[in-house]
């Protein structure tokens, strides 16, 4: 059974960098056949998409964020890493890792699809 | 960005009655290439997670109950509970993969009355 667990600190100063990795077990950040995103959800709200990483280093960011985020993938730790600049109260959040299914054939290659297995999510406080 | 709107924004229904809750986004989300809509359901309850209920608007994830339905195309989808259990309170949101961003619906509140 695939697991992805996050971890990193709990408490981030504001304008300092948030830095969250996620560690993949029983499954390969390797295949071609997944991407593998960050998803955020501040207290008591929903989900807001931060970017998603394919194990060659292709990035999709959302643009709301994407002048602070940079997401990266370690194939040898089987890791995949958040760094957020910057960062002020209003990144206050449980911060979930994820996959994310991907399809390329004959005709070409496919958004990714939905988030199929979850990390438990870590709650990260922006506070001085 | 997709737009996902979901309505109601919460929903109280008694055991075993039917439970609706859908979702709308601000454009069409059926991808021609495999004439598949990129629209999710998640289910989450306190302290956990999302757990993917519905993808492709319709098709059940392996392990959910046949109650769950999703229905929908192009910009208008359903989530239904035939028979609402104890267990399925939660909070419900739909998530286009059609294009990033990838967005959510605000999530919608489902409660026993």
């Amino acid at each position: 059974q695939l697991q992805l667990q996050e971890s990193g600190p709990g408490l981030v100063k504001p304008s300092e960098t948030l830095s969250l990795t996620c560690t993949v077990s029983s499954g390969s950040i390797s295949s071609s056949t997944y991407y593998w995103g960050w998803i955020r959800q501040p207290p008591e709200k929903g989900l807001e998409w931060i970017g998603s990483i394919y194990y060659t280093g292709s990035t999709y960011y959302n643009p709301s964020l994407k002048s602070r985020v940079t997401i990266s993938a370690d194939t040898s730790k089987n890791q995949f890493s958040l760094k957020l600049t910057s960062v002020t109260a209003a990144d206050t959040a449980v911060y979930y890792c994820a996959r994310q299914g991907y399809y390329c054939g004959s005709g070409g290659c496919e958004q990714p699809y939905y988030f199929d297995y979850w990390g438990q999510g870590t709650l990260v406080t922006v506070s001085s | 960005d997709i737009v996902m709107t979901q309505s109601p924004d919460s929903l109280a229904v008694s055991l075993g009655e039917r439970a609706t809750i859908n979702c709308k986004s601000s454009q069409s989300v059926l991808y021609s290439s495999n004439n598949k809509n990129h629209l999710a359901w998640y289910q989450q309850k306190p302290g956990q997670p999302p757990k993917v209920l519905i993808y492709w608007a319709s098709t059940r994830e392996s392990g959910v109950p046949d109650r769950f339905r999703g229905s929908g195309s192009g910009t208008d989808f359903t989530l239904t509970i035939s028979s609402l259990q104890a267990e399925d309170v939660a909070v419900y949101y739909c998530h286009q993969f059609y294009s990033p961003p990838y967005t959510f619906g605000q999530g919608t509140k489902l409660e026993i009355k």
